[in-house]
């Protein structure tokens, strides 16, 4: 099973502040996602990124999120101007094989 | 109508049980199909995929009815350590809301 770590494990930060969260893989991968979880409620996708380029995204991605991978390993989750309905988990999953997925242990998000 | 629905649950069954969960998926196009667990305030984790003909992994089975759009996992045996929320997961990303099961001594 692939490994994915993800920093900070707990992020607080103040309305309006930008947050970014990163996703560092052990081994290479080109296909990732983000999902949000609020809590108590579902797993929600937000983002793929292909080979350095959005595949897809939800409605939920909005132009308050950005993706990028900086330095061809770690893979980040920007959100510019953070609301307090962005507290949430965020996990980011890397694509393996037949299309499994594998999680980072996510990073829990408290807007303030 | 939601992507992928599942059963609400909650499910609270004896250890020993067999307990069946079911998911249904909107997409027809959909050829991707997987079960994931998911312990309170952890990763989901991947129990297993599903594949056309049905699998088996030791006391958990998974069935998919393309004809009637469902995916479902069956756990034999249930054993405490069942406890958790189960989530199925269609075509690159599409959760269920997860479905909870307790497991009671």
């Amino acid at each position: 099973e692939p490994e994915v770590t993800q920093t900070p494990s707990h992020q607080v930060t103040q309305m309006g502040q930008e947050v970014i969260l990163r996703c560092v893989p052990i081994s290479n991968h080109l296909y990732f996602y983000w999902y949000r979880q609020i809590l108590g409620q579902k797993v929600e996708f937000l983002v793929s990124f292909y080979n350095n380029e959005i595949s897809e995204k939800s409605e939920i991605f909005d132009d308050q999120f950005s993706v990028e991978r900086p330095d061809g390993s770690n893979f980040t989750l920007k959100i510019r101007s953070t609301k307090l309905e962005d507290s949430a988990m965020y996990f980011c999953a890397i694509l393996q094989g037949a299309g499994e997925q594998y999680f980072g242990p996510g990073t829990r998000l408290t807007v303030t | 109508r939601k992507e992928v629905e599942q059963d609400p649950g909650p499910f609270n069954v004896p250890e020993g049980a067999t307990v069946a969960f079911n998911c249904t998926y909107s997409n027809s196009a959909s050829q991707s199909f997987f079960w994931y667990r998911q312990d309170c305030r952890k990763e989901p984790k991947l129990l297993m995929s599903v594949y056309s003909s049905g699998n088996e992994d030791g006391r958990f089975t998974a069935q998919l009815n393309r004809a009637s759009q469902y995916i479902s996992l069956l756990i034999r045996d249930s054993k405490l350590s069942d406890s958790a929320t189960y989530l199925c997961v269609v075509r690159g990303g599409r959760f269920g809301a997860g479905t909870r099961l307790t497991v009671k001594p």
